[in-house]
């Protein structure tokens, strides 16, 4: 069935380095989504991106979706204490329809080193 | 605060035992999702209803059904329940039901099994 898959599945980083997470689908996407889950907490979202190559930025978040819309990218530009927790990709199942569940990736953990 | 209500918020119980959780959607979503997380795991979409219907499935057990009432909560009825079912448990809401939707998710439940 289609997936989402996420690497890496953890990532420590020193506070100030730069951290990338990764999400490819096996299906083409009409869209991605990212979302932020704290420990304890729960997933909130950040961002959608829709169109193919579409870069967003947030602050230091940068978004990249791909030109063949299967793949994305989530980077952060030095990292602070405060960018800790889960990073998910998810995306909408390809069988199309009036479904509006989403698959997720199974997550980027990132730890930051103060 | 995403404003998507769930209760209880932490849930002990034992094996074979039925319990059921409760959802309250944003004022204004007519889609409910529930997911499921199992610890480092990512995030298991369940079932989705919208405005009373159900309109998607996942990797739902058949030991496991929901509902969405007319005031638009939905319930998530767990039974036989084994160790396994130990996770946290998400009820997520998005105004409409297509994948570009973004999804609210509430604080969950943890479910203990013992």
């Amino acid at each position: 069935g289609q997936q989402v898959m996420q690497i890496p599945q953890y990532q420590h980083v020193q506070e100030g380095e730069d951290f990338t997470t990764y999400c490819n689908s096996s299906t083409t996407l009409s869209n991605i989504q990212w979302y932020k889950q704290r420990p304890g907490g729960h997933p909130v979202f950040l961002i959608q991106l829709v169109k193919s190559g579409e870069v967003k930025k947030q602050k230091r978040l940068t978004f990249q979706f791909g030109e063949a819309k299967k793949n994305s990218s989530l980077h952060i530009t030095a990292t602070q204490t405060t960018d800790v927790g889960t990073y998910f990709c998810a995306g909408p199942p390809n069988y199309g329809g009036s479904q509006g569940n989403l698959i997720f990736g199974k997550g980027t953990k990132l730890s930051v080193k103060p | 605060d995403s404003g998507v209500t769930q209760t209880p918020k932490h849930l002990i119980t034992a094996t074979g035992q039925r319990v059921t959780l409760r959802c309250s959607p944003r004022s204004g979503d007519l889609s409910v999702y529930w997911y499921q997380q199992s610890l480092d795991q990512g995030l298991q979409f369940l079932i989705q209803y919208y405005n009373g219907e159900e309109r998607a499935k996942g990797n739902i057990l058949e030991r496991f059904s929901a509902q969405q009432f007319p005031d638009l909560h939905s319930e998530l009825n767990l039974s036989s329940l084994e160790l396994g079912d130990s996770a946290l448990y998400f009820c997520a809401s998005s105004v409409q039901s297509w994948g570009g939707d973004t999804q609210y998710f509430g604080p969950g439940t943890r479910l203990t099994v013992l």
